[in-house]
């Protein structure tokens, strides 16, 4: 099982959908939590980092769920340039700054 | 101000070459980070640098990858006898002290092993 797990998609949705991506995790030592957004053939951006009590950005909501080892991201009102890959990072307090990378969710919102 | 750079942005190499990819971190960053991707996956850790020392190595595939960075500035990842599989995108991050895990990402470079 890879320590880090996303559903790949795409998903495709029409502008103004509200969509959410889950995240897993394996290991319960994991103590900090992001989500990246990476346009096609660009490098990956930080969009958010993922606190216990959850946080709102705008349209963007994350969630964090330690009992079940997993984050979320919520985007309502989605816009045409929301359209990317979304990649959610995990990592563990003892190992410095090293993140672990989901393989990313492909979003694709239509007109 | 300036980002993250990375050089050179893409690479063709013949399978058995020697690779040598360069990254700039952003100025006063003191942690730096090579990362992997290849097509369709995310980001995998290589190695990892607080100014010179090179902290974490766990993530270099073979003993034919070699990460520097003598002066705690600029970095390089050398590749040697590369080979197909060697063929991703290689990102370097950068971060300030206190915020190891607010990582700023270069454009990468892409390597192409034929």
């Amino acid at each position: 099982r890879k320590e880090v797990e996303q559903d790949p998609g795409p998903f495709n949705v029409p502008e103004g959908a509200t969509v959410a991506f889950n995240c897993t995790y394996s290991n319960s030592a994991s103590q900090s939590f992001f989500w990246y957004r990476q346009d096609c053939r660009k490098e990956p951006k930080l969009l958010m980092s993922v606190y216990s009590s959850g946080n709102e950005d705008g349209r963007f909501t994350a969630q964090l769920n330690r009992a079940s080892q997993y984050i979320s991201l919520l985007i309502r009102d989605s816009k045409l340039s929301d359209s990317a890959t979304y990649l959610c990072a995990v990592n563990m307090d003892n190992q410095g700054g090293k993140l672990i990378f989901g393989q990313g969710t492909e979003l694709s919102v239509k007109p | 101000g300036a980002g993250v750079s990375q050089s050179p942005r893409y690479k063709v190499a013949k399978r058995g070459q020697d690779v040598a990819l360069r990254c700039d971190p952003i100025s006063g960053h003191v942690s730096l980070f090579w990362y992997q991707q290849a097509l369709g996956q995310g980001p995998e850790f290589l190695t990892y640098f607080q100014n010179e020392a090179q902290l974490d190595k766990s993530g270099l595939p073979s003993d034919r990858f070699f990460a520097e960075r003598p002066e705690g500035s600029v970095s390089t990842l050398k590749i040697q006898r590369t080979q197909q599989e060697d063929s991703a995108v290689y990102l370097c991050a950068s971060s300030l002290a206190g915020k190891v895990w607010t990582q700023y990402f270069g454009p990468g470079t892409r390597l192409l092993v034929l």
